[in-house]
């Protein structure tokens, strides 16, 4: 089955620098890409996705790019705000014939200090 | 409007109990999962359900068992709770037709002593 590995478990970053978090997959056949967002004692929510025919995508202050031939991909943020702290996480998604299975790495909890 | 519901959101219970977990979602979606978040925050997948239908079964006890009386509804029944299933559980759904966002319910912290 697919494996997704999430790195740094822990990020600490002054406000207005960038935070990078880096995901691996295992499987090839994975093509989808979500970040979800979870702030303390709430729900997880999308807020970016790639596509594996996209190399990168980017919205607002997140971006997110995909290498398929090594199997990684990131999140970046840019001008991070206090706002911004939360735990991210990378998915990995299989396609329909595997249920459309999604496999979430272990999580990033980013620290935004002001 | 809640796209996804959960009950209850808080559950305190003894070991050896039984206990479920209701979820219901609102927007036509055909398939619906249940996740698992342990203390560290890792989000693993239990079940999935496509239009009433198992698809995705994880090494789950067997003392977990969903019930999907329609597409708009996955419940969750846990048998003779242990410590260890002391967790946030999530509800989701999501559009069958292509991969796409995932949408998570409110979560149900369940605590067990």
């Amino acid at each position: 089955g697919e494996n997704v590995e999430q790195h740094p478990s822990t990020l600490s970053v002054q406000e207005g620098d960038s935070a990078v978090i880096k995901c691996t997959y295992s499987d090839s056949a994975s093509n989808y890409f979500p970040w979800y967002k979870q702030e303390l004692g709430k729900r997880p929510q999308l807020i970016i996705d790639i596509r594996s025919n996209v190399g990168e995508k980017k919205d607002q202050r997140i971006a997110v790019t995909l290498n398929k031939t090594a199997k990684h991909f990131s999140l970046h943020i840019t001008e991070t705000q206090p706002e911004d702290s939360a735990v991210y996480f990378c998915a990995a998604s299989l396609g329909p014939a595997a249920g459309n299975k999604l496999t979430f790495g272990g999580g990033t909890r980013v620290l935004v200090k002001p | 409007d809640t796209a996804v519901s959960q009950t209850p959101k808080y559950l305190v219970t003894q070991m050896g109990n039984d206990k479920s977990i209701k979820c219901e979602q609102n927007l036509g979606h055909d398939t619906m999962y249940w996740y698992k978040q342990d203390s560290k925050k890792f989000l693993k997948i239990m079940f999935s359900y496509n239009n009433k239908e198992l698809i995705i079964n994880e090494t789950v006890p067997n003392r977990f068992s969903p019930k999907s009386p329609d597409k708009a509804h996955l419940n969750l029944h846990i048998n003779s709770l242990e410590l260890g299933d002391s967790a946030v559980y999530f509800c989701a759904s999501r559009a069958s037709e292509r991969t796409g966002e995932l949408f998570f319910g409110e979560g149900s912290r369940l605590t067990v002593l």
